[in-house]
């Protein structure tokens, strides 16, 4: 079967750094994505990895390894409007979709 | 104006009455989906559809059905709806693309079955 597992909820200070991670047991792997979800809104595309190593976007980097079926989702210099939920979601054999619960992440000053 | 929009945003019933979400895309995507979000759960794909004459049950499928009217239309229907089905529904579109993947999402529609 397949299960995907994350962090029900982390709290940060602004400007530190961050890392939610995700872990994952699948028969099969086509890709990793992470999304950002602020409250009451819909989910936004934040990055996808599906070869080892680490992605970077500005101040967000996604890191892969799929031996250790392990993805963490880093965000620097975090600032007040990165309150949000960040899912993990891993898409299978049939090129489907499966997701985490999400990990709230709270910002404090 | 968004690129993949839901109607209607709320909508409060009681158990039994046909509830039907709508979803519209110009994005121009051939893809599109109907998830359900709870409270600590991952999102649950409902229904796929990859082209107009193509539809797909996903892992919750039961107790709903869904319409590709055209390919920038995709209906979810809620033939009798029941507590339980009270949830947060987005409707979410992507290209055939699958090195990417990537969904667009509607901004959702929050259902309250009384």
């Amino acid at each position: 079967g397949q299960n995907i597992d994350q962090p029900t909820e982390m709290t940060a200070t602004e400007g530190a750094i961050v890392q939610i991670n995700c872990t994952y047991q699948t028969s099969g792997f086509n890709g990793l994505f992470w999304y950002q979800q602020h409250a009451g809104e819909a989910p936004t595309f934040l990055s996808y990895n599906v070869l080892d190593g680490l992605e970077e976007k500005g101040r967000f980097s996604s890191f892969l390894s799929r031996s250790k079926g392990y993805s963490y989702l880093l965000l620097k210099e975090l600032q007040m409007k990165d309150s949000a939920s960040y899912l993990c979601a891993l898409m299978d054999s049939n090129y489907q979709l499966i997701w985490g619960a999400g990990t709230k992440l709270i910002i404090k000053p | 104006d968004a690129d993949v929009t839901q109607t209607p945003r709320n909508r409060i019933t009681k158990t039994g009455k046909r509830i039907m979400l709508e979803c519209s895309q110009t994005k121009g995507h051939d893809r599109m989906y109907w998830y359900r979000q709870d409270p600590g759960l991952g999102l649950r794909l409902i229904y796929y559809s990859f082209d107009v004459k193509d539809i797909n049950k996903g892992e919750i499928s039961d107790g709903y059905s869904v319409s590709r009217q055209a390919q920038a239309k995709f209906s979810l229907s809620l033939e009798s709806a029941i507590p339980n089905q009270t949830a947060l529904y987005f409707c979410a579109t992507s290209e055939p693309n699958r090195d990417t993947g990537e969904l667009f999402f509607g901004e959702g529609s929050r259902l309250t079955v009384l």
